[in-house]
């Protein structure tokens, strides 16, 4: 079990630059979830998929943000036009079915300058 | 959105004594799953307890779940330095998207 695996581990842009986030589940995992987290809060539900599939998305989430799971396997968070709000942490999980615990990586920090 | 409520926000306790936080959501569920966060890294989870359940445990911790009152609690018992973090409760929606919302945390200071 290697773990679910986020890349990059920190990130800086500038203001209205696009950036793009990977994460790898554990292999087994059909389920993925996005969340970004702030400082001082709890995680906030972005989106998610089961398989290749997008279940749900955030209605908080402008059409800036997009996120891909090509094949089920690994995901994808594209940001575009980025914005200083946009600074956080951005934590992806993988869980193997419904009911299951969530197994989260060390997330990717956004910082917008 | 958050979908649940943690109190108390913070907590300082002497290493040794016990820790209780508490969870408050507001529609009703299918399971509830306690995590906690280590500055700076990922969420790892502790708990799930799901909502025909009332109690569980697991080592140190113990979880209540009421239903009626749409609460949880954590205990920690004997706690150490290390337990220093902070701490979420998480609950899906009974209807059936099977997505998980995070409550705002309790952070959780054991001074040794």
């Amino acid at each position: 079990d290697t773990g679910v695996s986020q890349d990059p581990r920190h990130k800086i842009t500038k203001r209205g630059q696009n950036v793009t986030f990977r994460c790898d589940p554990i292999s087994e995992h059909n389920r993925l979830y996005w969340y970004r987290q702030t400082l001082g809060q709890g995680p906030e539900f972005l989106t998610y998929f089961q398989n290749e599939a997008q279940l749900e998305k955030s209605r908080l989430l402008s059409d800036r943000f997009s996120a891909e799971r090509p094949k089920g396997s690994f995901s994808t968070l594209e940001i575009q036009r980025t914005e200083q709000g946009d600074s956080a942490m951005y934590l992806c999980a993988s869980g193997p079915s419904i009911n299951s615990p969530l197994h989260f990586g060390n997330g990717t920090r956004l910082t917008v300058t | 959105s958050q979908q649940g409520e943690e109190d108390p926000q913070a907590l300082s306790i002497q290493e040794g004594e016990n820790a209780t936080m508490n969870c408050s959501y507001k529609t009703s569920i299918n399971n509830l799953q306690w995590y906690r966060q280590n500055s700076g890294r990922g969420l790892v989870h502790l708990i799930l307890i799901r909502s025909n359940e009332r109690e569980k445990h697991s080592g140190r911790l113990r979880v209540t779940l009421d239903t009626s009152k749409k609460s949880s609690s954590l205990l920690i018992t004997a706690s150490r330095a290390a337990d220093t973090a902070s701490y979420f409760c998480a609950t899906d929606a009974s209807s059936g998207t099977y997505k998980y919302i995070f409550g705002t945390g309790t952070r959780l200071k054991v001074l040794a």
